[in-house]
């Protein structure tokens, strides 16, 4: 079975600083891989995905993410953070029995901005 | 843009009540998910359906089932309302068929609280 780790619970950054959030994905074939973000009482938005090919991916919001399937890892990156982009980060993987996409969240991460 | 209602923001509901959640959606896709979201256990799947008058378990269906008697429409239903299915509920949707586009939309979520 598929799972996705989110080491990092918390992550507190200031405002213009960059920002790595590190996940990491368990699956015995390809994985289709997803970042979302979450704002307070919102559903949760799509920031990137990867499916195949180039291994740096770009998203909305400025947001990049790295596929390195040596290490099992789709970290989520963005070189300046912003106060509005505090919010609680899922990584997912899309697992495919019977032909049709399962997601799998990770626990989450919440980024903390300080001015 | 996709769009996925879910038909309640919040909802109380005593212990013992049966309680249906609704989630529409106007993107013709195939699959609909429930999700259950605590804090720091991320997003858990409850069922999820890929077809019409389908469905499967996914990692939490004790105490919940569904209904799918459209393709658009996705019920989740708790029969005996109990304390600790006190959470918020999020509804997704994705395609089975367009396979660069198979990433889960979700609704704003119903936060339930039973007392």
């Amino acid at each position: 079975a598929q799972s996705v780790t989110q080491p990092d619970i918390h992550i507190t950054v200031s405002e213009g600083a960059s920002l790595e959030l590190r996940c990491n994905y368990s699956y015995g074939a390809t994985p289709y891989l997803f970042w979302y973000v979450q704002s307070p009482g919102q559903g949760l938005q799509l920031l990137l995905k990867y499916f195949s090919g180039d291994t740096l991916v770009q998203g909305i919001k400025g947001f990049e993410a790295e596929f390195k399937r040596s290490q099992s890892s789709f970290n989520l990156r963005k070189p300046s953070v912003h106060w509005s982009d505090a919010a609680e980060y899922f990584c997912a993987v899309g697992a495919r029995p019977g032909g049709s996409y399962i997601p799998t969240f990770g626990r989450g991460t919440s980024l903390i901005v300080h001015p | 843009d996709v769009k996925v209602t879910q038909s309640s923001r919040y909802l109380v509901k005593r212990t013992g009540e049966k309680v249906f959640l609704e989630c529409v959606q106007d993107m013709d896709h195939e699959n609909m998910f429930w999700y259950r979201q605590d804090p720091g256990l991320g997003l858990r799947l409850i069922y999820f359906s890929y077809d019409v008058k389908m469905k499967e378990k996914g990692d939490i269906p004790e105490g919940y089932s569904v209904s799918r008697e459209k393709k658009e429409r996705f019920s989740l239903i708790l029969e005996s309302a109990s304390t600790n299915q006190t959470s918020m509920y999020l509804c997704a949707s994705s395609s089975r068929t367009r396979l660069l586009n198979t990433e889960a939309f979700f609704g704003q979520g119903t936060r339930l609280t039973v007392v």
